[in-house]
């Protein structure tokens, strides 16, 4: 079974919209970390955000936010104000044990979301 | 912040030679390294995670004896890609772990290896 599962392949939004990016998650660590990602077109990996699943707020950076959901499992993405810079594809990741050093990122699919003027 | 430079960022091979990538990381010790593969649009998938001073662990399914990797420092991981073919054409990219964050995974900017 899959650990992460990104539904949307595909995501089309309008500049300075709102967008939600859906991430759900297969543990059954009580301890564990869920991440995401934006990858451009060039490659590099940029980290936008992380949750830990004993953080009892919702985490947030800038544009950013977690709508973390530890009950249905679920970590979505949401993007606020969305930028034509926003066009990218995005992960979502997790690692279990969280202060294990050694315990590897492991990724979704992705959702590939296309920013429009 | 951490940064991990990962070189060459493209190269192009023939078929039958060996390809070294170099992951370092420049600012911070790194005693965990991972390598992950990833096909056009698609997502990364773990090759192994090396470990400084030891044998690396592989995932189910990749070759140990192809992809060698070599962690001889908590600043450097190295990528074999040995006697390579036409199908190891690939985007290759690290990660190297800052054990001092929860959040503390940094990634190279990635390889793009082709084989001809």
């Amino acid at each position: 079974a899959q650990k992460i599962t990104q539904t949307q392949p595909g995501m089309f939004v309008q500049e300075k919209e709102a967008v939600t990016l859906d991430c759900t998650y297969d543990t059954s660590d009580q301890s564990y970390g869920l991440f995401w990602y934006k990858q451009p077109s060039s490659g590099e990996m940029i980290f936008l955000i992380y949750q830990g699943s004993y953080d009892e707020q919702n985490a947030t950076e800038g544009r950013y936010s977690l709508n973390f959901q530890k009950a249905r499992k679920s970590a979505n993405l949401v993007i606020s104000a969305s930028q034509l810079g926003d066009s990218a594809m995005y992960f979502c990741a997790m690692r279990e044990a969280t202060y294990q050093a050694g315990t590897a990122l492991i990724f979704g699919k992705g959702t590939t979301l296309s920013v429009s003027s | 912040g951490a940064v991990v430079s990962q070189h060459p960022s493209r190269v192009i091979c023939k078929s039958g030679t060996s390809v070294k990538i170099e992951c370092r990381s420049l600012d911070f010790q790194a005693t965990t390294m991972f390598w992950y593969r990833q096909f056009p649009k698609q997502s990364l998938m773990l090759m192994a995670t090396s470990n400084e001073g030891s044998k690396a662990t592989y995932e189910q399914g990749v070759e140990k004896d192809k992809f060698l990797i070599n962690h001889a420092s908590l600043t450097l991981s190295t990528l074999t890609v040995t006697s390579a073919h036409p199908e190891d054409s690939s985007f290759y990219i690290c990660s190297a772990r800052d054990p001092g964050k929860v959040d503390g995974y940094t990634f190279g900017s990635g390889t793009r290896l082709t084989v001809v």
